[in-house]
Parts: structure tokens; sequence; C-alpha cells
């Protein structure tokens, strides 16, 4: 699977949107952008995961570069509940493959 | 929507013995989980694939003999840490396929004394 570079970390103001960036510039053709994050002391937790058009749902939107080699996660108006490391992972959907996880951007939400 | 569900949450053990973490898929089938360990602040290390009617696949260094992977059903895969020793303690995570991607247990705290 390609890898992926993050941020280290980043923090974000209360109500104020998070735009986390994810860097993959050896992404194929047939791999898909998944975003998790990981709350302290809890298994991740599934956003968001896109192809190439932009996607968004309830918790997130995901805005993929044209070329595909890098994506934005925005969460739109941060809480302090969106205090988490943040995962961007790249594979295919096809078959099973194994998640490897890279360093992630631990994204603290100030008050 | 999916639901991976890891037990113990936590769990503390003495030096030698053996401690069985349980991993099941609640409302799906899952013929591959994976097994994850994670060191404090530290991402998310890739153990093994866990695989229904087979043997489990390791990653390289990993001890098989001493991370015992059991997968004997589409639900419940088993990870097994035998003998262990305080430098076994860890955060140990599994996840399964579902339909958008894989689903996370909520983790075990192993704590060896």
């Amino acid at each position: 699977d390609a890898k992926t570079t993050q941020p280290t970390s980043m923090d974000c103001a209360e109500g104020r949107a998070a735009n986390l960036p994810c860097n993959h510039s050896t992404i194929s053709g047939n791999e898909y952008v998944y975003w998790y994050r990981q709350i302290h002391s809890q298994g991740p937790q599934y956003i968001i995961h896109g192809l190439k058009n932009n996607e968004t749902n309830e918790m997130a939107s995901l805005i993929i570069t044209e070329d595909r080699k890098s994506s934005t996660l925005i969460l739109p108006h941060a809480t302090l509940r969106d205090t988490a490391v943040y995962y961007c992972i790249v594979r295919i959907t096809s078959g099973t493959y194994k998640y490897i996880f890279g360093t992630g951007t631990r994204l603290k939400v100030l008050a | 929507g999916a639901v991976v569900s890891q037990h113990p949450s936590r769990v503390i053990c003495k030096s030698g013995t053996s401690v069985k973490i349980e991993c099941r898929s609640l409302d799906f089938q899952a013929t591959t989980m994976f097994w994850y360990r994670q060191f404090p602040k530290k991402s998310l290390m890739l153990m093994a694939t866990s695989n229904e009617g087979s043997k489990a696949t390791y990653e390289q260094g990993v001890e098989k003999d001493k991370f015992l992977i059991n997968h004997a059903s589409l639900t419940l895969s088993t990870l097994t840490v035998t003998s262990a020793h305080p430098e076994d303690s860890s955060f140990y995570i599994c996840s399964a396929r579902d339909f958008h991607g894989y689903t996370f247990g909520s983790g075990t705290r192993l704590t060896v004394v």
C-alpha cells in the first residue's frame, strides 16, 4: 500500500474548522483514501473514505486533489471531543488488505 | 453500523502466565481479522492477519509461538499472549473487514506484573 505522510500535530480552536492534510504521492489509480481517528485508549474509528471525488458525511468532508497525491480531512466545527489522533491510509478496497498505519496527526482542539 | 467487540478491555496478569484476548464481529462475518499492538503515544503496529480456518500470517519480527492466534469461526478470533513478560504490556487492538472498510475493536490494555 502507498505510504502517507501527515503533520505530527495540530491545534484548532473550538468551533473552527480543522483541516488535516495528508500526502500520498505514490497512490495508485485503484487505491482509496481512508481516514480514521483514535481517541485516547480506544480503537480507531472510521470517519470517511474516497477515491477521487470529494466526499461528505455527518462527521467530516474529504477533499482529494485532482492528481490524487494529497487530500484534506475537514472537521467543519471542531469540538473538544474531536481531540484525537487522525490517521490517513490508502489502499484498494477489493479483497482483504492489511492497513498499515503511519504516525497520524495528533489534533488538539482548544477551548 | 458494524461492531467489533473486544474482550477484556483491561487485564493484569503475572509474569509467566498466559492471557487470551477475544475479538468478535457482532453483526457480520469476518473471514479475516487483524491484530495490532500499540505502545504509548505510538502508532498501531500490525502483528498478524487472522484467517478463518487456517493459520495466521505474522508480520516480520512477531513471534508466532509467543502470540498465538486462533480464528475458529467466522465471528471470533482470539489472541493468546503466552508466558507473558512485562515487556508484553501494551494496548492490543483487533479489526475486521466490513462493508466500507475495517472496523476496530475497542482495544485491550494488558499489564504484566
